[in-house]
């Protein structure tokens, strides 16, 4: 079946631009997930949602950053007035629920450069 | 957020088993111990997962300490396309939290 998708596989912005990013989780999975990864370093998380709500938005860096998932499904990571330190590899993954349990399946991540 | 130490890189040798170490000595009676993998330009990728038993799947096994307080990863034949950052993570009801991996290299 078809997995998790991330669109645009790349993107280039120039700083204060703002930007977004979509993920399409696996069809039926109620937890959404985000994480942002920067060069040698593993996955930061930013936030989940459990169905339409998000669950916790702890990792959000600070309020530039927003995130929607409006039907319980397709999410967007939504980043304004963007800075050369945003630019990494921001990575979406879904699961059935949130449970400790739970596998989670990863997107091939959007890449974003800020120049 | 319980915490795992794992070594930075490790190397094997094709067709070699390869055992992966993780220490979780604060690790909580309800944390599950996960697996993945990250190949090169892709994203993190589930291995294997376990509470208390040890475990086996198509992919590999992993080795819990009675106490729980450490865990090994074992790839049972490593191949070239083994090659990639493997994190130990302890996850209860949270979002997984990364540490930075093992990088594990295969020579042919």
């Amino acid at each position: 079946g078809a997995g998790v998708s991330q669109t645009p596989s790349n993107k280039v912005t120039e700083k204060g631009k703002y930007v977004e990013l979509r993920c399409d989780p696996i069809s039926g999975h109620t937890a959404l997930y985000w994480y942002r990864q920067s060069l040698g370093q593993g996955p930061e998380f930013l936030i989940y949602f459990q169905g339409t709500g998000a669950a916790d938005d702890s990792g959000l860096p600070n309020d530039r950053f927003f995130a929607v998932r409006p039907e319980g499904s397709v999410s967007t990571l939504k980043i304004q007035r963007t800075e050369r330190g945003d630019s990494a590899v921001y990575l979406c993954a879904s699961s059935l629920r949130a449970g400790g349990i739970d596998t989670q399946y990863f997107g091939p991540g959007t890449r974003l450069t800020v120049l | 957020d319980a915490k795992t130490t794992q070594p930075n890189s490790m190397e094997s040798n094709e067709e070699e088993p390869v055992h992966l170490p993780c220490n979780h000595s604060t690790i909580s009676g309800t944390d599950y111990i996960h697996w993945y993998r990250q190949l090169p330009s892709q994203g993190p990728e589930y291995v294997i997962h376990g509470l208390t038993s040890n475990v086996n799947n198509r992919m590999a096994s992993l080795a819990i300490a009675e106490d729980r307080k450490s865990s090994t990863l074992i790839l049972h034949r490593a191949t070239l396309r083994d090659a990639a950052v493997y994190y130990c993570i302890l996850k209860g009801n949270t979002p997984l939290v990364f540490g930075k991996g093992t990088r594990l290299s295969v020579i042919a």
